[in-house]
Protein backbone atom coordinates (compact mmCIF):
# COMPACT_ATOMS: atom_id res chain seq x y z
CA UNK A 1 0.00 0.00 0.00
CA UNK A 2 1.69 3.25 -0.83
CA UNK A 3 0.23 6.08 1.35
CA UNK A 4 2.50 9.12 -0.77
CA UNK A 5 2.25 8.72 -3.99
CA UNK A 6 4.80 10.90 -6.38
CA UNK A 7 4.77 11.78 -9.73
CA UNK A 8 6.49 12.06 -12.15
CA UNK A 9 9.31 9.68 -11.50
CA UNK A 10 11.68 11.66 -13.28
CA UNK A 11 11.67 15.54 -15.31
CA UNK A 12 14.01 16.86 -17.70
CA UNK A 13 13.52 20.79 -17.51
CA UNK A 14 15.57 23.47 -19.13
CA UNK A 15 17.33 25.96 -17.65
CA UNK A 16 14.82 28.85 -16.30
CA UNK A 17 12.13 26.87 -16.30
CA UNK A 18 9.80 25.34 -13.44
CA UNK A 19 10.10 22.32 -12.45
CA UNK A 20 6.59 20.63 -10.56
CA UNK A 21 6.56 17.72 -8.34
CA UNK A 22 3.32 16.26 -6.86
CA UNK A 23 2.32 14.30 -4.40
CA UNK A 24 -0.80 12.66 -3.16
CA UNK A 25 -1.20 10.88 0.29
CA UNK A 26 -4.16 9.14 2.06
CA UNK A 27 -3.70 9.25 5.31
CA UNK A 28 -5.18 12.23 7.37
CA UNK A 29 -3.53 11.83 10.15
CA UNK A 30 -0.16 13.09 8.87
CA UNK A 31 0.38 16.91 9.56
CA UNK A 32 3.90 17.21 8.32
CA UNK A 33 4.78 17.17 5.00
CA UNK A 34 9.13 17.01 4.22
CA UNK A 35 10.79 17.52 1.01
CA UNK A 36 14.07 15.94 0.62
CA UNK A 37 16.78 15.91 -1.51
CA UNK A 38 19.14 13.77 -2.67
CA UNK A 39 22.18 14.63 -4.70
CA UNK A 40 24.35 11.54 -6.15
CA UNK A 41 26.44 9.83 -3.89
CA UNK A 42 24.88 11.65 -1.09
CA UNK A 43 22.28 10.89 1.67
CA UNK A 44 18.69 12.58 1.46
CA UNK A 45 19.03 16.17 3.18
CA UNK A 46 15.42 17.90 4.32
CA UNK A 47 15.15 20.59 1.80
CA UNK A 48 11.45 22.06 2.82
CA UNK A 49 8.74 21.34 5.06
CA UNK A 50 4.95 22.49 5.15
CA UNK A 51 2.11 22.03 7.95
CA UNK A 52 -1.36 21.31 6.72
CA UNK A 53 -2.67 24.59 8.28
CA UNK A 54 -0.47 26.35 5.72
CA UNK A 55 -1.53 26.66 2.11
CA UNK A 56 2.07 27.40 0.49
CA UNK A 57 5.25 28.19 1.78
CA UNK A 58 8.38 29.30 0.12
CA UNK A 59 11.67 29.62 0.67
CA UNK A 60 13.99 31.24 -1.90
CA UNK A 61 13.14 29.49 -5.54
CA UNK A 62 10.99 27.11 -3.51
CA UNK A 63 8.15 26.34 -3.21
CA UNK A 64 5.45 24.18 -1.76
CA UNK A 65 1.78 24.22 -2.39
CA UNK A 66 -0.93 22.23 -0.01
CA UNK A 67 -4.38 21.16 -0.70
CA UNK A 68 -5.73 19.94 2.18
CA UNK A 69 -8.74 18.97 0.82
CA UNK A 70 -7.77 17.42 -2.19
CA UNK A 71 -4.63 15.78 0.25
CA UNK A 72 -2.13 16.56 -2.07
CA UNK A 73 0.88 19.18 -2.59
CA UNK A 74 3.41 19.88 -4.73
CA UNK A 75 6.80 21.53 -4.68
CA UNK A 76 7.72 23.80 -7.50
CA UNK A 77 11.15 25.18 -8.36
CA UNK A 78 11.19 28.07 -10.16
CA UNK A 79 14.11 29.40 -11.93
CA UNK A 80 15.83 25.88 -12.13
CA UNK A 81 19.34 25.61 -12.64
CA UNK A 82 21.76 23.02 -13.18
CA UNK A 83 22.73 22.66 -9.75
CA UNK A 84 19.36 21.83 -8.64
CA UNK A 85 19.75 18.33 -10.85
CA UNK A 86 18.77 15.91 -7.88
CA UNK A 87 16.17 13.19 -7.01
CA UNK A 88 13.50 14.49 -4.83
CA UNK A 89 11.05 12.47 -2.19
CA UNK A 90 7.94 13.80 -0.64
CA UNK A 91 7.18 12.24 2.29
CA UNK A 92 4.36 12.62 5.10
CA UNK A 93 4.45 12.14 8.87
CA UNK A 94 2.31 12.39 11.94
CA UNK A 95 3.34 13.16 15.50
CA UNK A 96 2.27 10.17 16.58
CA UNK A 97 4.71 7.90 14.48
CA UNK A 98 7.44 10.11 14.26
CA UNK A 99 8.23 8.43 10.87
CA UNK A 100 8.13 9.74 7.49
CA UNK A 101 6.19 8.07 4.91
CA UNK A 102 8.18 8.76 1.58
CA UNK A 103 7.26 8.40 -1.94
CA UNK A 104 9.09 6.91 -4.31
CA UNK A 105 11.14 9.97 -5.43
CA UNK A 106 11.35 12.11 -8.56
CA UNK A 107 14.59 12.24 -10.87
CA UNK A 108 14.94 15.63 -11.95
CA UNK A 109 17.71 16.98 -14.57
CA UNK A 110 17.92 20.47 -15.28
CA UNK A 111 19.88 20.72 -18.67
CA UNK A 112 22.33 23.97 -19.88
CA UNK B 1 26.58 20.45 12.14
CA UNK B 2 24.72 16.97 12.49
CA UNK B 3 26.63 14.50 11.18
CA UNK B 4 25.84 10.74 10.04
CA UNK B 5 28.49 8.48 9.43
CA UNK B 6 28.84 5.09 7.93
CA UNK B 7 31.61 2.55 7.63
CA UNK B 8 31.56 2.38 4.06
CA UNK B 9 30.65 3.83 1.20
CA UNK B 10 31.07 0.28 -0.95
CA UNK B 11 30.89 -3.16 -0.04
CA UNK B 12 31.16 -6.61 -1.89
CA UNK B 13 29.92 -9.48 -0.13
CA UNK B 14 29.57 -13.07 -1.73
CA UNK B 15 26.54 -15.15 -0.98
CA UNK B 16 26.29 -16.48 2.35
CA UNK B 17 28.37 -13.87 4.46
CA UNK B 18 27.45 -12.29 7.57
CA UNK B 19 27.59 -8.55 6.75
CA UNK B 20 27.83 -5.38 9.30
CA UNK B 21 26.84 -2.40 8.64
CA UNK B 22 27.98 0.70 11.10
CA UNK B 23 26.26 3.67 11.36
CA UNK B 24 27.17 6.43 13.93
CA UNK B 25 25.60 9.53 14.91
CA UNK B 26 27.63 13.00 16.69
CA UNK B 27 24.39 14.80 17.77
CA UNK B 28 22.75 12.57 20.77
CA UNK B 29 19.55 12.01 18.80
CA UNK B 30 17.58 9.20 19.91
CA UNK B 31 16.03 8.18 16.77
CA UNK B 32 18.21 5.85 14.28
CA UNK B 33 17.09 4.74 10.85
CA UNK B 34 17.75 2.35 8.73
CA UNK B 35 16.46 2.31 4.77
CA UNK B 36 17.61 0.34 1.58
CA UNK B 37 17.07 2.42 -1.47
CA UNK B 38 16.18 1.21 -4.93
CA UNK B 39 15.67 2.33 -8.54
CA UNK B 40 11.76 3.59 -8.61
CA UNK B 41 11.23 1.94 -4.97
CA UNK B 42 12.42 4.94 -3.57
CA UNK B 43 13.09 4.76 0.70
CA UNK B 44 12.14 1.84 2.54
CA UNK B 45 12.29 1.57 6.40
CA UNK B 46 14.04 -1.68 7.40
CA UNK B 47 14.58 -1.44 11.31
CA UNK B 48 14.44 1.49 13.13
CA UNK B 49 14.97 2.18 16.93
CA UNK B 50 14.70 5.29 19.54
CA UNK B 51 16.21 4.19 22.25
CA UNK B 52 19.24 2.21 23.29
CA UNK B 53 18.96 -1.49 23.24
CA UNK B 54 15.13 -0.28 21.78
CA UNK B 55 14.47 -1.48 18.21
CA UNK B 56 11.12 -1.92 15.79
CA UNK B 57 10.46 -3.41 12.36
CA UNK B 58 9.78 -1.30 9.73
CA UNK B 59 8.53 -2.11 6.67
CA UNK B 60 10.98 -4.72 5.30
CA UNK B 61 12.91 -6.48 8.34
CA UNK B 62 13.08 -9.80 6.66
CA UNK B 63 16.68 -11.09 6.66
CA UNK B 64 17.82 -8.10 8.25
CA UNK B 65 18.34 -7.81 11.91
CA UNK B 66 20.28 -5.01 14.17
CA UNK B 67 22.03 -3.87 16.62
CA UNK B 68 21.76 -0.82 19.06
CA UNK B 69 23.97 -0.55 22.06
CA UNK B 70 25.03 2.72 22.16
CA UNK B 71 22.78 6.20 21.74
CA UNK B 72 24.90 7.09 18.98
CA UNK B 73 25.88 3.61 17.18
CA UNK B 74 23.59 1.87 15.00
CA UNK B 75 24.32 -1.60 13.42
CA UNK B 76 22.55 -3.00 10.29
CA UNK B 77 22.95 -7.07 10.25
CA UNK B 78 22.34 -9.19 7.09
CA UNK B 79 22.89 -12.81 8.99
CA UNK B 80 22.86 -14.80 5.42
CA UNK B 81 23.62 -11.97 2.74
CA UNK B 82 21.58 -12.67 -0.06
CA UNK B 83 21.99 -11.28 -4.20
CA UNK B 84 18.76 -9.54 -3.81
CA UNK B 85 20.08 -7.47 -0.74
CA UNK B 86 22.10 -5.60 -3.23
CA UNK B 87 21.27 -2.40 -2.69
CA UNK B 88 22.27 0.96 -1.61
CA UNK B 89 21.93 1.30 2.20
CA UNK B 90 21.08 4.44 4.00
CA UNK B 91 21.63 5.14 7.70
CA UNK B 92 19.44 8.60 9.57
CA UNK B 93 18.86 9.73 12.64
CA UNK B 94 16.68 12.47 14.60
CA UNK B 95 15.13 13.89 17.53
CA UNK B 96 12.70 12.05 19.83
CA UNK B 97 10.02 14.32 19.35
CA UNK B 98 11.09 15.57 15.17
CA UNK B 99 11.18 11.80 13.93
CA UNK B 100 10.07 13.47 10.50
CA UNK B 101 13.47 15.63 10.35
CA UNK B 102 16.15 13.00 9.26
CA UNK B 103 19.57 13.52 8.85
CA UNK B 104 21.28 10.63 6.84
CA UNK B 105 24.52 9.54 6.45
CA UNK B 106 26.14 9.47 2.17
CA UNK B 107 25.40 5.20 2.56
CA UNK B 108 26.66 2.34 1.95
CA UNK B 109 26.75 0.72 -1.71
CA UNK B 110 26.53 -3.07 -1.01
CA UNK B 111 26.91 -5.83 -3.65
CA UNK B 112 26.11 -9.50 -2.93
CA UNK B 113 27.47 -11.55 -5.80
Amino acid sequence: QQQVKQSPQSLIVQKGGISIINCAYENTAFDYFPWYQQFPGKGPALLIAIRPDVSEKKEGRFTISFNKSAKQFSLHIMDSQPGDSATYFCAGASGGSYIPTFGRGTSLIVHP
Amino acid sequence: DVKVTQSSRYLVKRTGEKVFLECVQDMDHENMFWYRQDPGLGLRLIYFSYDVKMKEKGDIPEGYSVSREKKERFSLILESASTNQTSMYLCASSFGDRGYEQYFGPGTRLTVT
